[in-house]
């Protein structure tokens, strides 16, 4: 079946414009996880949707930084007056019913901000 | 202080040989999840293996065993046979708690080579 998906695979943007990236979780789960990765880093967690609603967005590092899922499936992640330190891989992750099962992560989309 | 520690950047491995990869974590929660992941050059996180903390036995999926010490708070990977298309970075997570945001944490990873 279908893995998650994550449009587009590369981004390149300038310091100040605003973007947009979409994460198709795979089909019924209901959980849907975005994390950052920085070069030579682990992934950090940003914000985590059980549903349409955003349970925790505790890891989004400011204001600037806003994600969505209108209807439960789709997510977008919205960057604000972006900043070159926002270059990064932006992974998604989707989990079954449970927090607790196994997240599946996308291929991710390379952020690069000059 | 640091939830997952994985003290080694860089690892070889003769093809066919195995390989044990290492990672320790920190928590006070009773109840928690670990988790490994394969990151190869493509860039996508491919899931290997799971232990839960109440688990009486260490996880096995195919070639893949998770070494779960948890009175040493460690949870090292072993990879057997290794293969060339195992090379990658690898990353050890963990999940704190059945409840809240089951957001996992991770480590900084291990670059593994594998050498024909």
């Amino acid at each position: 079946g279908a893995g998650v998906s994550q449009t587009p695979s590369n981004k390149v943007t300038e310091k100040g414009k605003y973007v947009e990236l979409r994460c198709d979780p795979i089909s019924g789960h209901t959980a849907l996880y975005w994390y950052r990765q920085s070069l030579g880093q682990g992934p950090e967690f940003l914000i985590y949707f059980q549903g349409t609603g955003a349970a925790d967005d505790s890891g989004l590092p400011n204001d600037r930084f806003f994600a969505v899922r209108p209807e439960g499936s789709v997510s977008t992640l919205k960057i604000q007056r972006t900043e070159r330190g926002d270059s990064a891989v932006y992974l998604c992750a989707s989990s079954a019913h449970r927090g607790t099962d196994t997240q599946y992560f996308g291929p991710g989309t390379r952020l690069t901000v000059l | 202080a640091q939830k997952i520690t994985q003290t080694q950047p860089g690892m070889f491995v003769q093809e066919k040989e195995a390989v044990t990869l290492d990672c320790t974590y920190d928590t006070s929660d009773p109840s928690y999840g670990l988790f490994w992941y394969k990151q190869p050059s493509s860039g996508e996180m491919i899931f290997l293996i799971y232990q839960g903390s109440y688990d009486q036995q260490n996880a096995t999926e195919g070639r893949y065993s998770l070494n779960f010490q948890k009175a040493r708070k460690s949870a090292n990977l072993v990879i057997s046979a290794s293969q060339l298309g195992d090379s990658a970075m690898y990353f050890c997570a963990m999940r704190e708690g059945t409840s809240g945001t089951y957001k996992y944490i991770f480590g900084t990873g291990t670059r593994l080579k594998v050498l024909a």
